[in-house]
């Protein structure tokens, strides 16, 4: 069954230092997308960034990157120059094959420190 | 650019009520979906539609049902509301329902369950 793991509940970076949230996934189907999305306290879920289980390069989208190591299962989201805007909850995601649900892990909570 | 549209933002019921949430997807978007984020949880898949047929179900209770119309916006309906259904419920729309394409959320309906 298709699962997704965050294992860093919260985490702490410092304003403008660059900070990595880990997600690890499991599935079957060689056709798969993965999906990060931010979260703040307000409640939207706001897309920032997406890779394609057949995309070569590593999604980039602004200051935000996506560690994409296909091998090791793991869809990891790099920001870059933290601002004290990107303190939220951050989730993966990922949409397999034809289904286009999201299955969701158990989400990051980053605070960014002036 | 236009969004997903949901209504009520707001929600207030009492246990053995009922509720509609609606929602209106992007323009041409064919493809709704129906997620329930408890209170310090990650989103839960509910129920999807594309062009107007039931395209995948998840954890939805009996108690709770769904369509999408001509014009594809979605209505859910809630019965027999329980405690537990007290939720951020999001809807999000996409073009199709290939992995690859993104879905777009609307800003929630928060229900509160009395």
């Amino acid at each position: 069954a298709q699962k997704i793991t965050q294992t860093q509940p919260g985490m702490f970076v410092q304003e403008k230092e660059a900070v990595t949230l880990d997600c690890t996934y499991d599935t079957s189907d060689p056709s798969y997308g993965l999906f990060w999305y931010k979260q703040p306290s307000s409640g939207e879920m706001i897309f920032l960034i997406y890779q394609g289980s057949y995309d070569q390069q590593n999604a980039t989208e602004g200051r935000y990157s996506l560690n994409f190591q296909k091998a090791r299962k793991s869809a990891n989201l790099v920001i870059s120059a933290s601002q004290l805007g990107d303190s939220a909850m951050y989730f993966c995601a990922m949409r397999e094959g034809n289904t286009g649900k999201l299955i969701f892990g158990q989400g990051t909570t980053l605070q960014v420190k002036p | 650019a236009a969004g997903v549209i949901q209504s009520p933002r707001h929600l207030i019921k009492e246990k053995r009520e009922t509720a509609t949430l609606k929602c209106y997807p992007i323009p041409r978007h064919d493809t709704v979906y129906w997620y329930q984020q408890g209170p310090g949880q990650d989103p839960q898949f509910l129920i999807s539609f594309y062009e107007k047929m039931q395209s995948d179900k998840g954890s939805i209770p009996d108690r709770f049902s769904a369509q999408q119309f001509s014009d594809y916006h979605s209505e859910l309906n809630m019965s027999s509301l329980e405690l537990g259904d007290s939720a951020l419920y999001f809807c999000a729309s996409s073009l199709g329902t290939v992995s690859y394409n993104e879905q777009f959320f609307g800003p929630g309906t928060r229900l509160t369950v009395l």
